[in-house]
C-alpha cells in the first residue's frame, strides 16, 4: 500500500516570499501520480499541481512548482510571491495508474501567509 | 463550466434521523468518490463508484451506504447518524488519472 507522508503540521510566511512544502511518499510502482491539492479556509478542494512520475521535468504552474524526486521519493511544492490568498491546507496525494485507482492524501499542512 | 456540485451546503440533523446528501457532475465522469474530511484532517475515503460497480472502503461502517443511479449522480446515505459522522462530507470524480480529481464544494453535516 502507499503512503504520503508531510511531516509539518504548520508553516507560516511572510507575503512576498518563498515557502517550500515538504512530502514524501512511499511506492513500489514505477509509474504513478502526484498532486498537490489547496484547501482554503471555504473548504473547497482545489488543484494546484500534478506531477507524472515517469517525466523528469518538475511541474510548474504560474508561482507554484515541484521539486520531485523519484528515487528519493520526494515531492516538495514551492510557491513564490506568497499572496495572502494562498493562506489554506496543503494536501500532498498519490495516485497509481490502475484505472480504479484511489487517491492517496498525506495528513495535510497547514500554511500562513503573513501580511 | 464543467462541475461536481454537492447539495445541500450545510445539513444539520437530528441524533439517529437517516439524512442524505448529494452530489452531481456535468464532467461525464466515469468513478465518483464520497470522503469524509474531519476538521484538520486528511479526507477519507468511504468508498467510490467505478460505473456502476461499487467499491467499499474495509473500514467504512454500514451506517454509510451509497447509491449511484446514473453517470451524474451519486448519493450518501447514513441511516442512523451520530454525534461521531459530524464532519464534511466531500464528493470528487475522476476520469483519467493524471488529472486528479475534481472535489465538490461539499456539505458540512452536523448531528444535534
Amino acid at each position: 500500500a502507499q503512503t504520503v507522508t508531510q511531516s509539518q503540521p504548520e508553516m507560516s510566511v511572510q507575503e512576498a516570499e518563498t515557502v517550500t512544502l515538504s512530502c514524501t511518499y512511499d511506492t513500489s510502482e514505477n509509474n504513478y501520480y502526484l498532486f498537490w491539492y489547496k484547501q482554503p479556509p471555504s473548504r473547497q478542494m482545489i488543484l494546484v499541481i500534478r506531477q507524472e512520475a515517469y517525466k523528469q521535468q518538475n511541474a510548474t504552474e504560474n508561482r507554484f512548482s515541484v521539486n520531485f524526486q523519484k528515487a528519493a521519493k520526494s515531492f516538495s511544492l514551492k510557491i513564490s510571491d506568497s499572496q495572502l490568498g494562498d493562506t489554506a491546507m496543503y494536501f500532498c496525494a498519490f495516485r497509481d495508474t490502475g484505472a480504479n485507482s484511489k487517491l492517496t492524501f498525506g495528513k495535510g499542512i497547514t500554511l500562513s501567509v503573513r501580511p | 463550466d464543467a462541475m461536481v456540485i454537492q447539495n445541500p451546503r450545510y445539513q444539520v440533523t437530528q441524533f439517529g434521523k437517516p439524512v442524505t446528501l448529494s452530489c452531481s457532475q456535468t464532467l461525464n465522469h466515469n468513478v465518483m468518490y464520497w470522503y469524509q474530511q474531519k476538521s484538520s484532517q486528511a479526507p477519507k475515503l468511504l468508498f467510490h463508484y467505478y460505473d456502476k460497480d461499487f467499491n467499499n472502503e474495509a473500514d467504512t461502517p454500514d451506517n454509510f451506504q451509497s447509491r449511484r443511479p446514473n453517470t451524474s449522480f451519486c448519493f450518501l446515505d447514513i441511516r442512523s447518524p451520530g454525534l461521531g459522522d459530524a464532519a464534511m462530507y466531500l464528493c470528487a470524480t475522476s476520469g483519467h488519472g493524471s488529472y486528479g480529481y475534481t472535489f465538490g464544494s461539499g456539505t458540512r453535516l452536523t448531528v444535534v
